[in-house]
Formats: structure tokens, C-alpha cells, sequence
């Protein structure tokens, strides 16, 4: 297996344009996680999915984060209008049990 | 709740010294534990894991036992190498898919 795909794997962008984030899980798993990585704040878990089906957004930082899963093999994790202090590491994971499989990441940078 | 600290970094080492990253946890219930290990610019990996008490995990020569008594899950290696370079995490989880992170210990290790 592949394992878990992220794309872009860097995104630069300047202060109010939209940004979307590709995630491909592992096939066969059923959960989907987003995190968020700084310097400053760590790991921070900001949705996950089971079976297609947000279960707890109470991670996503404000309204201008949206993340979807209308498919087992596609996530995105939108961000309109993005920010300087959105700039960090976003990495998605998935999982079948209690391991979770993490991407590559996509390092965001907004200018 | 649940929770995980884990020693602060940054950690030097010599190469062929003796590792140990602390980690406690504050759980209800008997979660499982684990040890994730990121390298530079790439995502986290799963190192090892324990599930119950007195569970021993290993793996590349690591080591952590399950210890309830202390709420503990030490990170252990005898010697250590120039490519066990990384960031360290420490993280439980209560059920299934509720993973919690430590801040993540950096380990570097010099020739």
C-alpha cells in the first residue's frame, strides 16, 4: 500500500486566498483524522471522520476552516480567507483500530 | 481527562548512550499506549505500543512497559544511533480512535 497521500506537500500563499489540502487514506481504513503541527501549540487534532461522517470538529480553529469527506478514499480541509497564523504543518492520518498512519504533511505558508 | 506529559526536550545524546524520554498519563479506564517518532520532514510513525498493564512494547531496539502503578511509559533504548535523530511522542488512547498526544521530545544524537 501507498499509505496515506497528502497533496500539495507545500502550498504557499498569500493572506486572504483560499487553500485546500488533499488527503487519500489507506484503503480499507475507516477513520480519518486532520491535525494541525506548530512550533508553538504542537499536534492539535482538528476533525476526524468515521465512515465518511464528521464525528468531532471541535478542533477546527474558527468558521474559516471546512473539511469534507464525500468519499472512503478522498478527504480536503478547505481554508477561505486564509491567514498568516494559519501557517503550519498539516498532517491527515487514518486508521482501522487504534494505529493511526500519518501522511507526509503539507507544510502551509501564508504570506 | 485523559491526557499525557511527556519530558521536555531538547534531549543530546552521544552516540551509543542509553535513552530514556519519560511519559505519564492520566487516564480513566485502561487505555492503550503508545510511542510515535516523526523524523524531519515527514509524518509521524508508529514505534510501539502497549494495550493493558505490565505490556511490554518494542521495536528497533526500543522498549516501554506499561507500568498502572505509575502511570508511567518510559521510552527506553540501550544505545543509541545517529538516525534515531527525531522528534519523540508520547500518546494514549482511551477507545479506539481517541488518540492523545504528548508535546513530543526532539532527540539528537551526535557521532
Amino acid at each position: 500500500d501507498a499509505g496515506v497521500i497528502q497533496s500539495p506537500r507545500h502550498e504557499v500563499t498569500e493572506m486572504g486566498q483560499e487553500v485546500t489540502l488533499r488527503c487519500k487514506p489507506i484503503s480499507g481504513h475507516d477513520y480519518l483524522f486532520w491535525y494541525r503541527q506548530t512550533m508553538m501549540r504542537g499536534l492539535e487534532l482538528l476533525i476526524y471522520f468515521n465512515n465518511n461522517v464528521p464525528i468531532d470538529d471541535s478542533g477546527m480553529p474558527e468558521d474559516r476552516f471546512s473539511a469534507k469527506m464525500p468519499n472512503a478514499s478522498f478527504s480536503t480541509l478547505k481554508i477561505q480567507p486564509s491567514e498568516p497564523r494559519d501557517s503550519a504543518v498539516y498532517f491527515c492520518a487514518s486508521s482501522w483500530g487504534d494505529e493511526q498512519y500519518f501522511g507526509p504533511g503539507t507544510r502551509l505558508t501564508v504570506t | 481527562g485523559n491526557s499525557v506529559t511527556q519530558m521536555e526536550g531538547p534531549v543530546t545524546l552521544s552516540e551509543e548512550a542509553f535513552l530514556t524520554i519519560n511519559c505519564t498519563y492520566t487516564a480513566t479506564g485502561y487505555p492503550s499506549l503508545f510511542w510515535y517518532v516523526q523524523y524531519p520532514g515527514e509524518g509521524l510513525q508508529l514505534l510501539l505500543k502497549a494495550t493493558k498493564a505490565d505490556d511490554k512494547g518494542s521495536n528497533k531496539g526500543f522498549e516501554a512497559t506499561y507500568r498502572k502503578e505509575t502511570t508511567s511509559f518510559h521510552l527506553e533504548k540501550g544505545s543509541v544511533q545517529v538516525s534515531d535523530s527525531a522528534v519523540y511522542f508520547c500518546a494514549l488512547s482511551p477507545w479506539g480512535n481517541d488518540m492523545r498526544f504528548g508535546a513530543g521530545t526532539r532527540l539528537t544524537v551526535k557521532p
